[in-house]
C-alpha cells in the first residue's frame, strides 16, 4: 500500500499569508493526488486534482505542485474561510490512500 | 450541481448489520464510478469501497473485505452499502462520493456527500 505523509500536522498563520502544505509518497503516484478541504462538521471538498490542476469553482490562490515524490499545495494569500483541515489523497492505485490532514489555525 | 444525499446511519451493536444508502443528482450517474469513504469523528479519512459505472467491478478495503457489500441501481441514481457482522472499530460518519468518470480507471474521489453517522456499540 502507498504511504501519504503530509506535514506539517498543524500550522498557524495571519490573513493574507502564503503557507504550503506537503505530502510524500511512498511510491511514484503519477501526479493521481488531489488536495480536499474539510471544515468543522462539513464534507471534504475536493480543491485539485491530477496534483496541479485547480477544481472548477475553486479560486486562484490555491495551488499544487509536485516534483517527483512530493507534493504542494499552497494558497498564496490566506483568507478567513480558508482556516480549515486539508487532506492530500493519492488515487493512482489500489488501495486510494489519504495524508493525515493538516489544519490551519489563525494565529 | 452534483448532489450525493446519505442516510441509513444508526446505532447498532456489535454483529448487527446496516445497510446505507447514497441518492445522487446533477449528473449522469451511469457514467461515474462511486466510492464510500468513512471518517472517525476526530480522527483522519479512510476510504471503504469503490464501484464501476456498470456495478461489475467493486474493490474494497482490506478492514471491510467479506463484510461489506456495495452495489447500485442506476435506474434510480442510487448506491448501497450494506454492512454486516459489524465492529466497534466501524464507528465513523460515512461519505458517498463520486469517482472518476468510466473512462477512467483510477480511484479519484471528487464530490463528496455530507455523510452519515454510523454508531456501533
Amino acid at each position: 500500500d502507498i504511504r501519504m505523509t503530509q506535514s506539517p500536522t498543524s500550522l498557524a498563520a495571519s490573513v493574507g499569508d502564503r503557507v504550503t502544505i506537503t505530502c510524500r509518497a511512498s511510491q511514484d503516484i503519477h501526479y493521481g493526488l488531489s488536495w480536499l478541504q474539510q471544515k468543522p462538521g462539513k464534507a471534504p471538498k475536493s480543491l485539485i486534482f491530477g496534483a496541479t490542476s485547480l477544481q472548477s469553482g475553486v479560486p486562484s490562490r490555491f495551488s499544487g505542485s509536485s516534483y517527483e515524490t512530493d507534493f504542494n499545495f499552497t494558497i498564496s494569500s490566506l483568507q478567513p474561510e480558508d482556516f480549515a483541515l486539508y487532506y492530500c489523497l493519492q488515487y493512482d492505485s489500489y488501495p486510494p490512500s489519504f495524508g493525515g490532514g493538516t489544519r490551519i489555525e489563525i494565529k | 450541481e452534483v448532489h450525493l444525499v446519505e442516510s441509513g446511519g444508526l446505532l447498532v451493536q456489535p454483529g448487527g448489520s446496516l445497510r446505507l444508502s447514497c441518492t445522487a443528482s446533477g449528473f449522469i450517474f451511469s457514467d461515474y464510478w462511486m466510492h464510500w469513504v468513512r471518517q472517525v469523528p476526530g480522527k483522519g479519512l479512510q476510504w471503504v469501497s469503490r464501484i464501476s459505472n456498470d456495478g461489475s467491478d467493486v474493490t474494497y478495503a482490506e478492514s471491510v473485505k467479506g463484510r461489506f457489500t456495495f452495489s447500485r441501481d442506476n435506474a434510480k441514481n442510487t448506491v448501497n452499502l450494506h454492512m454486516s457482522s459489524l465492529r466497534v472499530e466501524d464507528t465513523a460518519v460515512y461519505y458517498c462520493a463520486r469517482g472518476a468518470h468510466k473512462s477512467h480507471g483510477n480511484y479519484y474521489v471528487g464530490y463528496w456527500g455530507q455523510g452519515t453517522l454510523v454508531v456501533v456499540s
